[in-house]
């Protein structure tokens, strides 16, 4: 089965850190774009960063650059999402998805709660 | 930044009826549009892509159409299943979704 799980959420206080993971299984994880989408809580999707196949190339949100990085282990089949300096307004709930223009494959998503 | 506005926000319809829902881009984007639907509590599902190709296990009742500013989503025929909120997404330049169209039960 192709699937996607994400871990790593939690509270975190303002100014924080925290790693989320995706585990990825069920297709070559290698040959694929990643992303990561968020959603704050009772609003919209929210596109936040995308990796290439060899983690050589990585985009991200305006609002996140110099505090997200994103990176991946392709021999572990995992995606990395490295937020630091965290603030509210990155209270989310954050998925990762395959592809980068079109997202097929989507994880369950994990909370992110960015509060004092 | 590309900009993705979908009207209405909210839609009361009822089962068997035919639903379009537009989405407009503030600058052309071709057909790099895609359309998701999703759940309460539960990831997004991509039903659409390139505008107007569906995404496979997706039922045939589900088409998109467009190209340029203009696109929708059309469901010819509701069924309970579908109440749900939809999103399109445009990826002609970064990536960017619309504030989504909540799609009730009459």
């Amino acid at each position: 089965e192709v699937q996607l799980v994400e871990s790593g959420g939690g509270l975190v206080q303002p100014g924080g850190s925290l790693r989320l993971s995706c585990a990825a299984s069920g297709f070559t994880f290698s040959t694929y774009w990643m992303t990561w989408v968020r959603q704050a809580p009772g609003k919209g999707l929210e596109w936040v960063a995308n990796i290439n196949q060899d983690g050589s190339e990585t985009y991200y949100l305006d609002s996140v650059k110099g505090r997200f990085i994103l990176s991946r282990d392709n021999a572990k089949n995992s995606l990395f999402l490295q937020m630091n300096g965290l603030r509210a307004e990155d209270t989310a709930v954050y998925y990762c998805a395959r592809g980068t223009g079109s997202f097929d494959i989507w994880g369950q998503g994990t909370m992110v709660t960015v509060s004092s | 930044d590309i900009q993705m506005t979908q009207s209405p926000s909210s839609l009361s319809a009822s089962v068997g009826d035919r639903v379009t829902i537009t989405c407009r881009a503030s600058q052309s984007i071709s057909t790099y549009l895609n359309w998701y639907q999703q759940k309460p509590g539960k990831a997004p599902k991509l039903l659409i892509y390139i505008a107007s190709s569906l995404q496979s296990g997706v039922p045939s009742r589900f088409s998109g159409s467009g190209s340029g500013t203009d696109f929708t989503l059309t469901i010819s025929s509701l069924q309970p299943e579908d109440f749900a909120t939809y999103y399109c997404q445009q990826n002609y330049h970064a990536r960017s979704f619309g504030q989504g169209t909540r799609l009730e039960i009459k």
